[in-house]
């Protein structure tokens, strides 16, 4: 199994600024995920972080306004980049490990 | 491409009533399929799973069969509890990723809610 630790877990930010991210994880894992969640809706891949190399990316969703780092095995963040009200929602990120994908708690972003 | 159609929500029962929440994909190849659960509050928690076609998957009294030939995976339970008030997501893997899980396919997700 594999204990997912995500900060902030909800913030309230103003229209264009900026918000990181962060997600820990206890064991080293190849491939991270982040995923979005609208409100009503389900989740959305929005990118894959593999340490050592550039994420990639889901149609829709660019490196400029989601920046993503992964400085190791157990670590990764996610920018949101000048925020506007649409990028309220929930981000998380994920891990496999086991042929599992574990989850974290979810960061709950609210742009006014 | 591949997808995933959940029943819509939200759905209320009674304590110890039968529980389906229908679930039907579309993909190519032989995904793996998923339910996961999230309580209130909570994230996101794999319920069950099933790899191949006819598997079953179960746990907690859930209970889901990979059905090839319909292209399902409905989850079901014989006798719900309050505690089992969350939101359930269906969801396939894609396997693009070098053969790992990788991407995840979400539906969009069925509130239940369980009165006393």
């Amino acid at each position: 199994s594999a204990v997912i630790s995500q900060k902030p877990s909800r913030d309230i930010c103003q229209r264009g600024t900026s918000l990181t991210i962060q997600c820990q994880v206890d064991s080293q894992v190849t491939m991270m995920f982040w995923y979005r969640q609208q409100p009503g809706q389900s989740l959305t891949l929005i990118a894959t972080a593999n340490q050592g190399s550039e994420a990639t990316y889901e149609s829709g969703f660019v490196i400029d306004k989601f920046p993503i780092s992964r400085p190791n095995l157990t670590f990764s963040t996610l920018t949101v980049s000048n925020m506007s009200p649409e990028d309220s929602s929930i981000y998380l990120c994920s891990v496999e490990t086991g042929a599992v994908t574990f989850f974290g708690q979810g960061t709950r972003l609210t742009v006014v | 491409g591949n997808s995933v159609t959940q029943m819509e929500g939200p759905v209320t029962l009674s304590e110890e009533a039968f529980l389906t929440i229908n679930c039907t994909y579309t993909a190519t190849g032989y995904p793996s399929l998923f339910w996961y659960v999230q309580y209130p509050g909570e994230g996101l928690q794999l319920l069950l799973k099933a790899t191949k076609a006819d598997d079953k998957g179960s746990n907690k009294g859930f209970e889901a069969t990979y059905r090839k030939e319909t292209t399902s995976f409905h989850l079901e339970k014989g006798s719900v509890q309050v505690s089992d008030s969350a939101v359930y997501f269906c969801a396939l893997s894609d396997r693009s990723y070098g053969g790992s899980q990788g991407n995840l396919i979400f539906g969009k997700g069925t509130k239940l809610s369980v009165k006393p």
